[in-house]
């Protein structure tokens, strides 16, 4: 079956330093990959995808590598901030939209 | 506004009660899912419309839930007798497409717990 694996969490960081959290997968078939984001008081939100390998997907200076010899999709941003503060989630979808996701990561930013 | 809207935000009921959820997806939205998120852990499938139809529900955790979109709009996520494993937060998403390539649009919600 399909599962996805994030790096532990919660992680705290200092404003602009430099963000890293893992994510890799197990799938049947050819995924289309996502990094999903919550901020606190709000809903799910796609923060970017890539649908195939070697795509990179970005959006708010964040950046994810789809990875197909490693089964990974890393989530990157060169210089948080504090508005960056939120649940992320990797997941995946091998068929019509069916959502996998991963157990989130907490990401605190302080100034 | 032009968003999935879920209602109610927070529900308490008693074990053994029975809960609707209801699910109002973005106008015109063929694909419609329910996801169940326990507190600390990711959204986890429970079922899928296209249109009225239910094409997939591998992911309801017991004969206790029951989802419906009769008219291919608004969808209602029923549990019965309720007990306390149930208390999460259930997510409505929907998109204009069956497929991965088409964004899902997430509501915020209902909070969902059990006495």
């Amino acid at each position: 079956g399909n599962s996805v694996t994030q790096m532990e969490g919660p992680v705290t960081l200092s404003e602009e330093a430099f963000l890293t959290i893992n994510c890799t997968y197990t799938a049947t078939g050819y995924p289309s990959l996502f990094w999903y984001v919550q901020y606190p008081g709000e809903g799910l939100q796609l923060l970017l995808k890539a649908t195939k390998a070697d795509d990179k997907g970005s959006n708010k200076g964040f950046e994810a590598t789809y990875r197909k010899e490693t089964t990974s999709f890393h989530l990157e941003k060169g210089s948080v901030q504090v508005s960056d503060s939120a649940v992320y989630f990797c997941a995946l979808d091998t068929s019509y939209g069916k959502l996998t996701f991963g157990q989130g990561t907490i990401l605190t930013v302080h100034p | 506004g032009a968003g999935v809207s879920q209602s109610p935000r927070y529900k308490v009921a008693k074990r053994g009660q029975d809960v609707a959820l209801r699910c109002d997806p973005i106008s015109g939205h063929v694909s419609l899912f329910w996801y169940q998120q326990a507190l600390g852990q990711g959204p986890e499938f429970l079922t899928y419309f296209q249109n009225e139809a239910q094409l997939d529900k591998s992911g309801l955790p017991s004969d206790r839930f029951f989802a419906e979109r009769p008219e291919g709009s608004v969808s209602t996520l029923k549990i019965q007798r309720t007990q306390q494993e149930d208390s999460a937060v259930y997510l409505c998403a929907s998109s204009n497409r069956d497929s991965s390539n088409q964004p899902q649009h997430f509501g915020d919600g209902t909070r969902l717990s059990i006495l």
